[in-house]
C-alpha cells in the first residue's frame, strides 16, 4: 500500500538556525499537503502543492514539491520559538481515491 | 461554530468497557477521517468516509473498532472491550471531499482524549 515517509523524526535547532523536513512517497502523488501541530493542539493546514516542481512560500516557510511528485520538503529560515511543533506532510495518491495518507511527522524543538 | 466538533473532549474508562466517540464535521463536507494519535506520536489513520461510498476501514487496528456515519453528517467511532493500549487522542477531520477542486484541506476537530485504566 501507499506509504508516506518523513524525516527526520525529531530536530533540535538553535533559535535563528534553519530547519528542513523531508517527505517521500512510495507512489506518485496528485498533491501534497503540510500541517502543523502545536504541542497540545490539533493539526492545522499550512499549504497544498499540486504541480510538479512547485515552490510556495509563506513568510519564512518554503514548500517544494518534487518533479516526480513523489517527494516534498518544508524549509524554515531563521527559526523562532513560535515554530515549535510537529510538522506533518500528507499525500494523496494520483488516480486513486481521495484518501490522504499522513507521514509520521517531524517534531521541531527550538533551543533558546 | 463552523468548525469540526468532537465529544467528549476527555473520556476515562475501565478496561473492558465499550466507548463511543462522536464527531460532527463541517456542514457540506463529504469526506470524514478518523485518526488515532498516541502521546508524542504521529497520526495513525483509522477509517475514511467519502459520501455514500463504502468506507475505507483499512486502518482499523482490530475488530473491536468500528465506525459509522449517518449520510454526510455525524460519525461515531466505537471501541469495544477497551484495552490500555487504546489510550490515545482520537482525532476526526473533515474535508470537501471527492468531486471538488484539488484544494482539499482537512479541518481537524479538537480530539477526544481516551484513557483506559
Amino acid at each position: 500500500g501507499q506509504q508516506v515517509m518523513q524525516i527526520p523524526q525529531y530536530q533540535h535547532v538553535q533559535e535563528g538556525e534553519d530547519f528542513t523536513t523531508y517527505c517521500n512517497s512510495s507512489t506518485t502523488l496528485s498533491n501534497i499537503q503540510w500541517y502543523k501541530q502545536r504541542p497540545g493542539g490539533h493539526p492545522v493546514f499550512l499549504i497544498q502543492l499540486v504541480k510538479s516542481g512547485e515552490v510556495k512560500k509563506q513568510k519564512r516557510l518554503t514548500f517544494q514539491f518534487g518533479e516526480a511528485k513523489k517527494n516534498s520538503s518544508l524549509h524554515i529560515t531563521a527559526t523562532q520559538t513560535t515554530d515549535v511543533g510537529t510538522y506533518f506532510c500528507a499525500g494523496r495518491n494520483a488516480g486513486r481515491d481521495d484518501k490522504i495518507i499522513f507521514g509520521k511527522g517531524t517534531r521541531l524543538h527550538i533551543l533558546p | 461554530g463552523a468548525g469540526v466538533s468532537q465529544s467528549p473532549s476527555n473520556k476515562v474508562t475501565e478496561k473492558g468497557k465499550d466507548v463511543e466517540l462522536r464527531c460532527d464535521p463541517i456542514s457540506g463536507h463529504t469526506a470524514l477521517y478518523w485518526y488515532r494519535q498516541r502521546l508524542g506520536q504521529g497520526l495513525e489513520f483509522l477509517i475514511y468516509f467519502q459520501g455514500n461510498s463504502a468506507p475505507d476501514k483499512s486502518g482499523l487496528p482490530s475488530d473491536r473498532f468500528s465506525a459509522e456515519r449517518t449520510g454526510e453528517s455525524v460519525s461515531t467511532l466505537t471501541i469495544q472491550r477497551t484495552q490500555q493500549e487504546d489510550s490515545a487522542v482520537y482525532l476526526c477531520a473533515s474535508s470537501l471531499g471527492q468531486g471538488t477542486i484539488s484544494y482539499n484541506e482537512q479541518f481537524f476537530g479538537p480530539g477526544t482524549r481516551l484513557t483506559v485504566l
